[in-house]
């Protein structure tokens, strides 16, 4: 158990929709990463957040925003589904800055899994 | 742009020792890290840093722009994907499109 919690698991939904998945990193841990798993594209990195506030971006559509709150969980929304958003959506935590070796060390949940119909 | 490569499919047979390698294009990127991934579990890290090391049945070599992570005693139960990733300075990870091993008995 990595201590990363997300919800929901599973998500069936239509296009033009919005959903929003909920990520709870471990325990002290500060910084929220989002991923993006599609078929055959490895992880792609979204956006992260270190105590609340952005600190980076990856290839996150417009479509698409997060927040961290003041408990530090975190929150992807996903607006104006397409089918091709359809993929299995990632929360890691890590005490730090992932670059490093000691306190970057990403814990990953078990990932949301996002199917638009 | 993919920035880090590494193959889509590797086979190994039983008790065998695999190697997946790994390389990239992040100039900057000094440490390597590779995770495991069973299909519905959290992925986790299996070893990382900017030289060699091993953990348990996991090695890892380390050369500036490539890695290659090596699976002594390799067994069914080893049959995952592995990611490589590196990252540069305190930017996040970036991942590799993962290898699938599978393991012939």
């Amino acid at each position: 158990d990595s201590g990363v919690t997300q919800t929901p698991k599973h998500l069936i939904t239509a296009t033009g929709q919005r959903v929003t998945l909920r990520c709870s990193p471990r325990s002290g841990d500060l910084s929220v990463y989002w991923y993006q798993q599609s078929l055959d594209q490895g992880l792609q990195f979204l956006i992260q957040y270190y105590n609340g506030e952005e600190r980076a971006k990856g290839n996150i559509l417009e479509r698409f925003s997060a927040q961290q709150f003041p408990d530090l969980h975190s929150e992807l929304n996903l607006s104006s589904l397409e089918l091709g958003d359809s993929a299995l959506y990632f929360c890691a935590s890590s005490l730090g800055t992932s670059g490093s070796l000691i306190t970057g060390e990403l814990f990953f949940g078990e990932g949301s899994r996002l199917t638009v119909l | 742009k993919d920035q880090v490569f590494q193959p889509s499919t590797v086979a190994s047979s039983e008790g065998a020792v695999v190697e997946i390698f790994c390389n990239h294009s992040v100039s900057n990127a000094y440490n390597f890290f590779w995770y495991l991934h069973f299909p519905g579990c959290a992925p986790r890290l299996l070893v990382k840093g900017s030289k060699p090391s091993q953990q348990g049945r996991y090695n890892m070599t380390y050369e500036r722009f490539s890695s290659s992570l090596l699976i002594l005693q390799v067994r069914e139960a080893d049959a995952a994907v592995y990611y490589c990733a590196v990252c540069e300075g305190n930017t996040p990870l970036v991942f590799g499109k993962g290898t699938r091993l599978s393991v012939i008995a």
